[in-house]
Formats: structure tokens, C-alpha cells, sequence
């Protein structure tokens, strides 16, 4: 049966620190990758996406990192502040619309 | 206008009622989607529809019934559902090729009692 997961993992930082999210991937022939961050009782807001043809995308605050030869994809928040506090969750597709989404890590920003 | 609108935003069903899930873009998205999404896990996919017809059925009981009536709105009918399927409905749209990016709407938290 399916295995209940009670806890995210979760990743602490204060506020002004630099937050490092990881996510691995599991399909060789993902082409597209995004980030989402999910805020209690909301929907998932877009936060970056990345093409398999990159290794790194950067945006405001934040940079993606792609690293195909190990399946692995990583976000990173520069100063992070309160109002990242959120359940952010790595997303990859192979050329299609089906997005497949990661297991989610919980971001607590403390003062 | 880059939001997708889902109504209602809570509902409570019993097990024999019927009752519609609803969800609105005006992006000019020609995909839309359903998701279920339960505590403290990613949202699963449960539907896709491409120019109005569906494409994907990730094998969802049929007591979920989805329905693309133009290319803005997607509902999703509810029947006799199990206390199981209690969990939070998102509602995505995007546009087809391109960009796979897809926007979300704010979800619709079902309880079946």
C-alpha cells in the first residue's frame, strides 16, 4: 500500500540567508523543469523553469540549477525573506503536458 | 489576466450527492487540467484536456467526471464519491507548445463525509 509520509522534508534559514533547494528526477528524458512554490491553502504560483539545453537559469532572487549527468535539479533563493516561507516542489515533463511533480520540501524563514 | 478562478472555494459532500467542481481561465489556454492534491503530498494528476478534448486520464474512478465545455471552462462532476477522495482539487491551464509552464488556481477543498 501506499506509504503515508506525516512530515515534509524540511529546510530552516534565517532570514537574510541563502536557501538551497534540492530535487532529483528520475526520467533520463525530462526536457523541461520548473518550480513552484505553494503557500498554505493556495495553489502552486510558478516560480522559474529550465530546458534540458541549460544548466542555469537565473531570475529575481532566484537560480536554477540543472545537472542532467546526475539528475538533478536545484533552486536557490538569495536573501531569503519571510514571504518565502512555502512547500516548494521540483516539476519535469518529457515534451508533453503531463507534469510530473517532486515529493515537496517545506521552507521555514526565521527572524 | 493570468489568473485561473475556481469555485467553490470549500465544499462538503456526502457520499450519495452530486456536486460540480468549476474552473475558469481567460489566458487563451488551450490545455486545462485537473489535479487532487491530499496533506503534505505533490498534486497528482487526474485529467488533461488539449483544444477541448480529453487527452489524459491518468485511470481516475469514474465517479470523476470531467467536461470541457469551451475553451475557458472545465468542471469537474462528483458522484458518489468516498470519504478517500476528501482533498484539495487545483484546477491548471496552459498554453500548448511553447511553453509547458502551467498556471494553477487557488483549489477547491472538498470533504466527503
Amino acid at each position: 500500500g501506499e506509504s503515508v509520509g506525516l512530515h515534509l522534508p524540511t529546510l530552516s534559514v534565517q532570514e537574510g540567508d541563502n536557501s538551497i533547494i534540492n530535487c532529483a528526477y528520475s526520467n533520463s528524458a525530462s526536457d523541461y523543469f520548473i518550480w513552484y512554490k505553494q503557500e498554505s491553502g493556495k495553489g502552486p504560483q510558478f516560480i522559474i523553469d529550465i530546458r534540458s539545453n541549460m544548466d542555469k537559469r537565473q531570475g529575481q532572487r532566484v537560480t536554477v540549477l540543472l545537472n542532467k549527468t546526475v539528475k538533478h535539479l536545484s533552486l536557490q533563493i538569495a536573501a531569503t525573506q519571510p514571504g518565502d516561507s512555502a512547500v516548494y516542489f521540483c516539476a519535469e515533463t518529457q515534451a508533453g503536458y503531463a507534469l510530473n511533480f517532486g515529493k515537496g520540501t517545506s521552507l521555514l524563514v526565521t527572524p | 489576466d493570468t489568473e485561473v478562478t475556481q469555485t467553490p472555494k470549500h465544499l462538503v459532500m456526502g457520499m450519495t450527492n452530486k456536486k460540480s467542481l468549476k474552473c475558469e481561465q481567460h489566458m487563451g489556454h488551450r490545455a486545462m487540467y485537473w489535479y487532487k492534491q491530499k496533506a503534505k503530498k505533490p498534486p497528482e494528476l487526474m485529467f488533461v484536456y488539449s483544444y477541448e478534448k480529453l487527452s489524459i486520464n491518468e485511470s481516475v474512478p469514474s465517479r470523476f467526471s470531467p467536461e470541457c465545455p469551451n475553451s475557458s471552462l472545465l468542471n469537474l462532476h462528483l458522484h458518489a464519491l468516498q470519504p478517500e477522495d476528501s482533498a484539495l482539487y487545483l484546477c491548471a491551464s496552459s498554453q500548448l507548445g511553447g511553453s509547458y509552464e502551467q498556471y494553477f488556481g487557488p483549489g477547491t477543498r472538498l470533504t466527503v463525509t
